[in-house]
């Protein structure tokens, strides 16, 4: 299947400062992906869409002033957490779609461990 | 999309089948059953996905009642390495490079020994 890459996969960083995770599909075009965030035992919660070439769309009570979302080419799109606080700490996971695939299933990749000191 | 009940947690004899129930009595006509499994600290992997027929693939098969209200996916020998949550997740098909996911709690499956 299509593959879907994070960087970094964990980080930690001090209260105040911005963090900006990537995400990259490695073998196909995606002009759209997705950003989930996972607290400890919960279950994964869409953040918003990032679409290649304009504004994300963000999901009800997700700031986007605080989590920048930016999708400059068709194979990457970044979240900045900007002004990271404790409470941001989390497990952030993105995934896209293959328009190779007939299946209109999500890739996923392997997420990034954001711990803020 | 129509929302989705499955039991928290569930145990399964290694070798055994595993078969995880989903509830999705609003399902739609037109809205697919598409189930996702997450492995501790990875990202979601697809497994399977169907409208009304059983479906059958290398990782699993997907039974659907007759009146789509419930499904159930099935792991024919489980391994210790099938160990994760299961996500049931109905939508509506896209033809934008698929689209996002609503995730419910799952079922945390353990393969015992």
């Amino acid at each position: 299947g299509a593959v879907v890459s994070q960087h970094p996969s964990w980080v930690i960083c001090k209260s105040g400062t911005s963090v900006k995770i990537e995400c990259r599909s490695l073998d196909f075009q995606a002009t759209t992906m997705f950003w989930y965030r996972q607290f400890p035992k919960q279950s994964l919660m869409l953040m918003a869409t990032s679409n290649e070439g304009s504004k994300a769309t963000y999901e009800q009570g997700v700031e986007k002033d605080k989590f920048l979302i930016n999708h400059a080419s068709l194979t990457l799109s970044t979240l900045t957490v900007t002004s990271a606080h404790p409470e941001d700490s989390s497990f952030y996971i993105c995934s896209a779609g293959d328009p190779r695939s007939s299946y209109n299933e999500q890739f996923f990749g392997p997420g990034t461990r954001l711990t803020v000191l | 999309d129509a929302k989705t009940t499955q039991p928290p947690s569930m145990d399964c004899a290694e070798g055994r089948a595993a078969n995880l129930p989903c509830n999705h009595s609003t399902i739609s006509g037109n809205e697919y059953v598409y189930w996702y499994r997450q492995i501790h600290s990875q990202g979601p992997q697809y497994i399977i996905h169907g409208l009304k027929n059983n479906e059958t693939n290398e990782m699993a098969s997907l039974i659907i009642t007759e009146d789509r209200k419930s499904s159930t996916l099935i792991l024919p020998h489980a391994t210790l390495r099938d160990t994760a949550v299961y996500y049931c997740i109905v939508r509506r098909p896209t033809y934008n490079q698929g689209g996002k996911l609503i995730f419910g709690q799952g079922t945390e499956l353990s393969v015992k020994p």
